[in-house]
């Protein structure tokens, strides 16, 4: 398997730009979780799916923020507009249904706002 | 939901030495896990155990848990350069799917 995918590597965009970050998850895995990792913050969970679905949103920051998964395949996460204060390395993790909890982390996007 | 403390922030050994670091908690636990990150790169699992378990190995790999104290140690034995990472615990607690991730413990094995 291929591993988490996640698509751009790297983004540099001008504040009130909009900005979407994509991820395919592992194949059969139906947990999606995406991560926002800063210096200051730490390591901060946005939004998880399971099976397509959203289960806790509460770590989204604004309503700037959305994210969708129209497939099990497939997620994308969007900030509209973007700031300053959005850049961050953002990450998509997949896990199984199963009695372990491992997730399994994509590259992660580095977004730079300007 | 509840976030693990690392301890320490920083640790920096020679190559061969062995490296502890520990990660403490407030409430119940299903399971903790720890993770590996080196520079740029996305989180690797390492281990995961279990609220029932006490200590479990992976290669040069131990971790120990102690409930009644809230707090886990990550050991690496014979460390080696490409050991340098960050290393975070995450912790699972109550029916959610989803881990509470510490701010890390940052390696450097020194040549």
């Amino acid at each position: 398997d291929a591993g988490v995918i996640q698509s751009p590597r790297h983004e540099v965009t001008e504040m009130g730009q909009e900005v979407t970050l994509r991820c395919k998850p592992i194949s059969g895995h139906d947990y999606l979780f995406w991560y926002r990792q800063t210096m200051m913050r730490g390591l901060e969970l946005l939004i998880y799916f399971n099976n397509n679905v959203p289960i806790d949103d509460s770590g989204m920051p604004e309503d700037r923020f959305s994210a969708k998964m129209p497939n099990a395949s497939f997620s994308t996460l969007k900030i509209q507009p973007s700031e300053p204060r959005d850049s961050a390395v953002y990450f998509c993790a997949s896990s199984s249904t199963g009695p372990a909890y491992e997730q399994y982390f994509g590259p992660g996007t580095r977004l730079t706002v300007t | 939901s509840q976030q693990g403390e690392e301890d320490p922030q920083a640790l920096s050994i020679q190559e061969g030495e062995n490296a502890t670091m520990n990660c403490s908690y407030k409430t119940s636990i299903n399971n903790l896990q720890w993770y590996r990150q080196n520079s740029g790169r996305g989180l690797v699992h390492l281990i995961l155990i279990r609220s029932n378990e006490r200590e479990k190995h992976s290669g040069r790999l131990r971790v120990t848990l102690d409930t009644s104290k809230k707090s886990s140690s990550l050991l690496i034995t014979a460390s080696r350069a490409a050991d340098t990472a960050s290393y975070f615990c995450a912790l699972s607690s109550g029916s959610a799917r989803q881990l509470t991730f510490g701010s890390g413990t940052q390696l450097t094995v020194l040549p």
